[in-house]
């Protein structure tokens, strides 16, 4: 089945430290996009990519670094200069079929 | 960036009741489309709308694109426990080449068996 993999579920980061979210698709869409999600908020546009080679900074891209080599992949590495990285990330792509997003799971970070 | 504004925030209705949740733009859009969010995951679409007047349903649940572009409308019928959950409203701009959508803080429904 065709669909999106964020990889891992959850994650824990110490202060000061880098890590990346994994976000792999299959489903062939161009456009790969990168969400955060707060208690109680709506979601946050972090980063987007129309084509591979390309990003596009989003409304919250500071502290945030994307890149995408391949159609496929689109990992998301939240750098030490967030200072309040915890929440909920969601990764999508864009259906050329109904223009709308297809969502994978998601990944909870968690500074510790 | 900006925002849309969903209401109502949250719901708590009995089995069985209806419940109809909006979202309202400063701007005109072209699609609205429709989310449901369970807890840990990631949103599922439920419906979207591409042009003004436009009314669509996916079994108990009913969606408007406002005539005026800059609203939309949800309704979910005799609801049941499993409809628990956060239900987002997003639309893009007529104004937007890149196709991103853009976000409603969400209406959390609860159900009373």
């Amino acid at each position: 089945d065709g669909g999106i993999t964020q990889s891992p579920k959850y994650l824990f980061r110490k202060e000061g430290q880098n890590v990346t979210l994994s976000c792999e698709q299959n489903l062939n869409h161009d456009a790969m996009y990168w969400y955060r999600q707060d208690p109680g908020q709506g979601l946050r546009l972090i980063y987007y990519s129309q084509i591979v080679n390309d990003f596009q900074k989003g409304d919250i891209a500071e502290g945030y670094s994307v890149s995408r080599e391949k159609k496929e992949s689109f990992p998301l590495t939240v750098t030490s200069a967030q200072k309040n990285p915890t929440a909920f990330y969601l990764c999508a792509s864009l259906s050329r079929a109904n223009y709308g997003y297809t969502f994978g799971s998601g990944t909870r970070l968690t500074v510790v | 960036g900006q925002q849309l504004n969903q209401s109502p925030q949250s719901m708590f209705i009995q089995e069985g009741e209806d419940v109809s949740m909006n979202c309202t733009s400063s701007s005109i859009f072209n699609t609205w489309l429709w989310y449901k969010q369970d807890p840990g995951e990631g949103p599922v679409l439920l419906i979207a709308l591409y042009k003004a007047g436009e009314l669509t349903s996916n079994g108990r649940l009913t969606a408007q694109f406002g005539i005026t572009r800059k609203d939309s409308f949800l309704n979910i019928s005799a609801s049941i426990p499993s409809d628990v959950g956060i239900y987002f409203c997003a639309g893009r701009s007529s104004m937007d080449s890149s196709y991103k959508l853009i976000f409603g803080s969400g209406t959390r429904l609860l159900v009373r068996p």
